[in-house]
């Protein structure tokens, strides 16, 4: 059963406006954590913002923040006044305190036009 | 302070060949990992390691295996390479803590002809 999905291979944004990229996850644990990453086109992933399951406040960090909705297992990203710089694959993944994996979703794209 | 490094950066191998990828980490981390980056379909694990002389499967671990015989370093070896083993091969390192974010290398590019 896939534990991540995103289900928005490719979004479009205005640049300067705000974009949500949607994660929903798939576990029966109560304790877990969430993690966003962004890929851009040379290749490198890098970590941008980490939501734990019994964290009281959605995560925030700089322009990036989540939007974590625990009943409904959704925990998307909200990138606000977009740059071109943010043009990337974003990942969304899952860490179980059962496992040692941290498994991963599909990705979207994100463009942002000038 | 390099953190987590991956060589070669590309490789290009015929059908039954060998090779090995090598990935080292400088943040004396216990945790390593291999994936597996194919299009669409995100990051999978071949393979991690919990400290140094342990190894596990991951969710594809068929045709690889791995050594950790030094801490800092993950060696990830195909023994007879196949077509489908083309793909970009990204090493990850991680702190102790269990939600610890996992830095990641550059990424090795793999075709297999």
């Amino acid at each position: 059963a896939q534990k991540i999905t995103q289900t928005q291979p490719g979004m479009f944004v205005q640049e300067k406006e705000a974009v949500t990229l949607d994660c929903t996850y798939d576990t029966s644990d109560p304790s877990y954590g969430l993690f966003w990453y962004k890929q851009p086109s040379s290749g490198e992933m890098i970590f941008l913002i980490y939501q734990g399951s019994y964290d009281q406040q959605n995560a925030t960090e700089g322009r990036y923040s989540l939007n974590f909705q625990k009943a409904r297992k959704s925990a998307n990203l909200v990138i606000s006044a977009s740059q071109l710089g943010d043009s990337a694959m974003y990942f969304c993944a899952m860490r179980e305190p059962s496992s040692d994996d941290m498994r991963f979703g599909a990705g979207t794209r994100l463009t942002v036009k000038p | 302070n390099a953190g987590v490094t991956q060589t070669p950066k590309f490789r290009v191998l015929k059908t039954g060949q060998s090779m090995t990828l090598l990935c080292a980490q400088d943040m004396n981390h216990e945790y390593m990992y291999w994936y597996r980056q194919d299009p669409g379909m995100g990051l999978r694990l071949i393979h991690y390691s919990v400290g140094e002389g342990t190894t596990a499967k991951g969710e594809v671990p068929d045709g690889y295996n791995v050594s950790r015989l030094k801490k800092q370093n993950f060696l990830l070896g195909l023994e007879s390479a196949a077509p489908s083993q083309t793909s970009v091969y990204f090493c990850a390192s991680k702190g102790a803590g269990h939600y610890n974010e996992q830095f990641f290398g550059p990424g090795t590019r793999l075709t297999v002809l």
